[in-house]
């Protein structure tokens, strides 16, 4: 079955800058995305990159798919303290199903 | 900008008891989805539903669970009998386009506490 697994699980930087967190999955996918969750609260979605698709920006992110490595990169440039939070890639194959990885806690100090 | 609406923010429940989860969906999305999240664990999808009926369900949605939508426009989520081990946090989200294309726009959640 996919499986998203994100690395580092942890990332603490300063704000200004920029974090990387990588995604791995384990077989074909339609499409992956990641998300953001602030602690306590609820996912909120930041991009979608198709399967057909090598890079997508939205912003400060930047987001990589290497579909014949079956992994993914999240880059927020310029990072701000705001930026604190739990990042989520989820892989969405064959069918309607998001699978998600364990996360990376992202920590931005001022 | 559009949000899906998740009520209670948390529900404290006695094992054994029957617990209703409930979502307003954003209102020209199609397809609607159950996901929990055990504490410091994954997000896990539970059930998709489309054109009033379960178009997909994980091995977590056995018989105890069950989805609805009993008008146009809540959508829940009931656990007839619950357990200890489905505490969890659990999101509502709603997708314009199942498979492909969209992301989801997901709720606040429900925090369960089954005691």
């Amino acid at each position: 079955s996919q499986q998203g697994e994100e690395d580092p699980q942890a990332l603490s930087i300063q704000e200004g800058e920029n974090a990387t967190m990588n995604c791995s999955y384990k077989t074909s996918i339609n499409n992956l995305q990641w998300y953001r969750q602030n602690s306590g609260r609820g996912l909120v979605h930041l991009i979608l990159i198709r399967s057909n698709e090598r890079e997508k920006h939205s912003g400060r992110l930047r987001v990589t798919l290497d579909t014949s490595k079956k992994s993914s990169s999240l880059l927020i440039t310029a990072s701000r303290a705001a930026d604190t939070a739990s990042y989520f890639c989820a892989s969405q194959g064959g069918s309607e199903k998001l699978v998600f990885g364990k996360g990376t806690k992202l920590t931005v100090n001022p | 900008e559009p949000e899906v609406t998740q009520t209670p923010s948390h529900q404290v429940t006695q094992m054994g008891q029957e617990v209703i989860l409930r979502c307003v969906p954003i209102s020209n999305h199609l397809y609607f989805y159950w996901y929990r999240q055990i504490l410091g664990q994954k997000v896990e999808f539970l059930v998709s539903f489309y054109n009033n009926e379960i178009s997909e369900k994980s091995e977590i949605f056995d018989d105890q669970f069950s989805v609805e939508r009993p008008d146009g426009s809540n959508f829940t989520l009931k656990i007839r009998s619950t357990k200890l081990e489905d505490s969890a946090m659990y999101f509502c989200a709603s997708s314009h386009g199942g498979r492909t294309s969209y992301g989801y726009t997901f709720g606040s959640g429900t925090r369960l506490t089954v005691v």
